[in-house]
């Protein structure tokens, strides 16, 4: 069964580095999006993307984030700046109808 | 304003118990509805969803959910749990003209043999 997949599993970065994490959608699917999970809170939406565009975001996705399809595969997100705050889990998630199907995700700690 | 409310933060049953998860929206019109599983270290897994037609889905590993319109609620129920159902179960939910799933808070879910 076809199924998102999310690398790296685990980053460690320092405070102001750039980050990108990388996603490979489910092939066949044309929504793509972006979640984050802070430790013991809930499920955060960051970011949806369709047609090589950005269709809607959060208040989280300030400019520090970008959202990329750099080829016909992979669908990243990029912090640009990161701060100790960005430490979370981030899960892409890629739809079908209305239905999202979820990668592992990325654990991402900020020191 | 739009929200998943999941009472319950932590729930411990005895292996081969039944189990009631619950899950409450609050959404202008009747949104699409989700419970995702997610075990330790791992992804969100879905378990079953409700756009409408026959309020009881069923769903995998044995999970079924009923949705009750009345109640704005999606309980998600096992009749006999197992120690591998050990995980947080997340309830989901999107609606109108955005497809931004907005999630509950999760329940942990622990067995006690």
């Amino acid at each position: 069964e076809p199924e998102v997949t999310q690398t790296p599993s685990h980053q460690v970065t320092q405070m102001g580095q750039e980050v990108i994490l990388r996603c490979v959608p489910i092939s066949n699917h044309l929504y793509f999006y972006w979640y984050r999970q802070i430790l013991g809170q809930k499920v955060e939406f960051l970011v949806s993307f369709y047609n090589n565009e950005i269709s809607e975001k959060s208040e989280i996705f300030d400019d520090q984030f970008s959202v990329e399809r750099p080829d016909g595969s992979n669908f990243t997100l990029k912090i640009r700046s990161t701060k100790l705050e960005d430490s979370a889990m981030y899960f892409c998630a890629s739809r079908q109808k209305e239905t999202q199907y979820f990668g592992p995700g990325t654990r991402l700690l900020v020191l | 304003a739009q929200s998943v409310t999941q009472p319950d933060i932590h729930i411990t049953v005895s292996e081969g118990a039944s189990l009631e998860l619950r899950c409450n929206y609050s959404y202008g019109a009747t949104p699409y509805l989700f419970w995702y599983v997610q075990s330790p270290g791992q992804g969100l897994q879905l378990l079953l969803k409700y756009f409408s037609g026959d309020t009881l889905v069923q769903g995998i590993k044995g999970f079924e959910a009923e949705f009750k319109r009345s109640q704005s609620s999606f309980n998600l129920r096992k009749p006999s749990v197992h120690w591998s159902d050990a995980a947080e179960y997340f309830c989901a939910a999107h609606g109108g003209a955005t497809n931004k799933l907005i999630f509950g808070t999760g329940t942990l879910l622990a067995i006690q043999p």
